[in-house]
């Protein structure tokens, strides 16, 4: 069955600090692949999202990420984090072909320290 | 363009009862899918439906139903509700499944 680990239930990451989270998913063939942040309060939004080609997309807010096929990954990114990223952030897959479903993983708690 | 609303936000009820939970995606989306999130569970896929056909389905139980009219307003429904039902209840329009997903601020639900 399909599935989606986000390793790390929670991250805490300094103002200003680098920031990576981690997500895997376990298909035979490459899915889409996306990202979506839920801000306190707030419905989910996607960060970006990936079909095909480069593999390393950009999104809104500053925030990347990369695909690796052989590695089975699509790590976000951020070179500098904000306070205002405060947030879960939940990785999601759909395969390709038929009727499909959205998997997301368990999601990654973001804490920002000052 | 108007965002996805759900209604009701919030809802209180006693296990037995049943509730529908009502959600309407944004204008020319013909795809909807309702999730359950949990605390640590993340989002539970619960059923996705397309121009009024539900296309695909999660593991829930049969009390766990839903619809899609012909405007492409959904309804989810539950029935003989249980503690383990109170979550958050969420509501996610798009073009179709491939396409982004826009989340409604979705439904609290607390069985007592």
């Amino acid at each position: 069955a399909q599935s989606v680990t986000q390793p790390d239930i929670h991250i805490t990451v300094s103002e200003g600090a680098s920031l990576e989270l981690r997500c895997n998913y376990s298909y035979g063939a490459t899915p889409y692949l996306f990202w979506y942040v839920q801000s306190p309060g707030q419905g989910l939004q996607l960060l970006l999202k990936y079909f095909s080609g480069d593999t390393l997309v950009q999104g809104i807010k500053g925030f990347e990420a990369e695909f690796k096929r052989s590695q089975s990954s699509f790590n976000l990114r951020k070179p500098s984090v904000h306070w205002s990223d405060a947030a879960e952030y939940f990785c999601a897959v759909v395969l390709s072909g038929g009727y499909q479903k959205v998997t997301f993983g368990t999601g990654t708690k973001l804490q920002v320290i000052p | 363009k108007a965002g996805v609303t759900q209604t009701p936000r919030y809802l209180i009820k006693t296990r037995g009862q049943q509730v529908t939970l009502s959600c309407s995606p944004i204008s020319g989306h013909r795809s909807v899918s309702w999730y359950q999130q949990t605390p640590g569970q993340g989002l539970q896929f619960l059923f996705e439906y397309f121009s009024e056909t539900q296309r695909n389905k999660g593991n829930f139980p049969g009390r766990f139903s839903g619809r899609q009219f012909s405007n492409s307003r959904s309804e989810m429904n539950v029935s003989t509700l249980e503690l383990g039902d109170s979550a958050l209840y969420l509501c996610a329009s798009s073009a179709d499944i491939y396409e982004e997903q826009y989340f409604g601020p979705g439904t609290r639900l607390t069985v007592t």
